[in-house]
């Protein structure tokens, strides 16, 4: 099992470009996220989905869209980046547990650069 | 929202002390999560807390959940270099869809 995996791991942006990260997951989870994590800001939610079809918005969703076509995968788009979305870029999934949440597992990251 | 505070922000020990980060909550949790990341690397879940007062260890780390579900703590015991990384804890939403991390605790050992 790969577990979760993120695609590219770096990429440099010019402002107003639009790119778009790929996370995929192999352990049928029902639940996904996207985080960004800057200095001495922990992990920030960006948006998350409970299930195929379904989106939320999470703590800071500006600037950012997203998509749940396939239960495996989960797409972030930045459809003009700013360099204020430079950051690195962080995907997780897990299942419900009871009325709460099971462990989460996280993907190795994207670094992405917007100048 | 919801919030959950972590402290110390950083924390430097020499091999062989002690280590502790704090994570609180204004409001009562259902259970939650530490997690540990190592320099360059991605959170790792490490343990979840459920019930009030539980207490876990995992060899030389010891995980504590509050009597009324508002706070839990991880102590280290005789640190060592192998610790160096971000601990971050996580509660869940009031919904129970997601989780909101703290803002971690990064530790330091110097040999």
């Amino acid at each position: 099992n790969a577990g979760v995996t993120q695609t590219p791991k770096f990429r440099v942006l010019k402002t107003g470009q639009s790119m778009t990260l790929l996370c995929a997951q192999d352990m049928n989870h029902e639940y996904m996220y996207w985080y960004r994590q800057d200095p001495g800001m922990g992990l920030r939610l960006i948006h998350y989905s409970v299930g195929e079809g379904t989106t939320a918005k999470g703590e800071v969703p500006d600037g950012y869209n997203v998509s749940r076509l396939k239960k495996q995968n989960f797409l972030l788009g930045l459809e003009s980046a700013a360099p204020s979305q430079t950051s690195v870029y962080f995907c997780a999934s897990s299942d419900p547990r009871g009325d709460s949440i099971d462990t989460q597992y996280f993907g190795p990251g994207t670094r992405l650069t917007v100048l | 929202g919801q919030q959950v505070m972590q402290i110390p922000q950083y924390q430097h020990v020499q091999e062989g002390e002690d280590f502790t980060t704090y994570c609180n909550s204004s409001t009562t949790l259902s259970n939650i999560q530490w997690y540990k990341q190592r320099p360059g690397g991605h959170p790792v879940f490490l343990i979840q807390l459920v019930k009030s007062g539980e207490v876990k260890k995992q060899k030389r780390l010891t995980f504590q959940f509050g009597e009324a579900k508002k706070n839990s703590s991880l102590h280290i015991t005789a640190t060592q270099t192998t610790d160096v990384g971000t601990y971050f804890c996580a509660a869940a939403n009031q919904a129970g869809t997601a989780l909101i991390f703290g803002k971690g605790t990064t530790l330091s050992v110097s040999s």
